[in-house]
């Protein structure tokens, strides 16, 4: 079967660098994805990793390590809008998506 | 571009009583995904339909659940009957194609809650 892990919950202050980590288990491997959920939103995809190493979009990158089974999201110059739910999802063989429970990021001014 | 729309937003219901789900994709979006999702945690699919066709739906309680998908475009989830259980946030998304699934859209979803 499929799990991920993650942190349920990380503070950081504004301005600062956080980084939010999740570790899976997998039959296969298809890539790995991170989501943005503000509270009452919807999920809003963020980014997408296939390959070992750092995609870098703006404030927001992403890092992925197949060997580890390990991945993360890093969040720079923080801002209070970033206080939101990250999720990092796995795809299965069928094409579904298997998501972590969340890490709830608060972020202090 | 239009988002997912979903209708309604919030939906408050009595045990026992059926309700129904509406969700529009984005245009050109050929694969629809309806997912549950509980506080706290993270969204679970109940199915996956690719254009008209239902092509996952092992996580559909079907004895209550029913979706469909007529002509491949908008859809509806409904359940008949409402269990106290059934209170969540039920999400709609979809993508392009099967391919672009770790790439999904999703629309604002309707908290339902179950009296």
């Amino acid at each position: 079967g499929q799990s991920l892990e993650q942190p349920s919950e990380v503070t950081a202050v504004e301005g600062a660098i956080v980084q939010i980590n999740c570790t899976y288990q997998t039959s296969g491997f298809y890539g790995l994805s991170w989501y943005q959920q503000h509270d009452g939103g919807a999920p809003t995809f963020l980014s997408y990793n296939a390959l070992d190493g750092l995609e870098e979009t703006g404030r927001f990158s992403s890092f992925l390590s197949r060997s580890d089974s390990y991945g993360y999201l890093l969040l720079q110059e923080l801002q209070m809008k970033d206080s939101a739910s990250y999720f990092c999802a796995v795809p299965d063989s069928n094409y579904q998506l298997i998501w972590g429970a969340g890490t709830k990021l608060i972020i202090k001014p | 571009e239009a988002g997912v729309v979903q209708s309604p937003r919030y939906k408050i219901i009595e045990k026992k009583q059926p309700v129904a789900f509406w969700c529009n994709p984005i245009s050109g979006h050929n694969t629809l995904y309806w997912y549950l999702q509980n506080l706290g945690q993270g969204p679970e699919l109940l199915i996956r339909y690719e254009n008209e066709e239902a092509v996952d739906d092992s996580q559909l309680p079907k004895d209550r659940f029913s979706a469909e998908r007529l002509k491949g475009v908008d859809s509806t989830l409904k359940i008949q009957p409402a269990e106290l259980g059934d209170s969540a946030v039920y999400l709609c998304a979809s993508s392009s194609d099967k391919e672009l699934y770790n790439e999904q859209f999703f629309g604002p979803g309707t908290r339902l809650t179950v009296l």
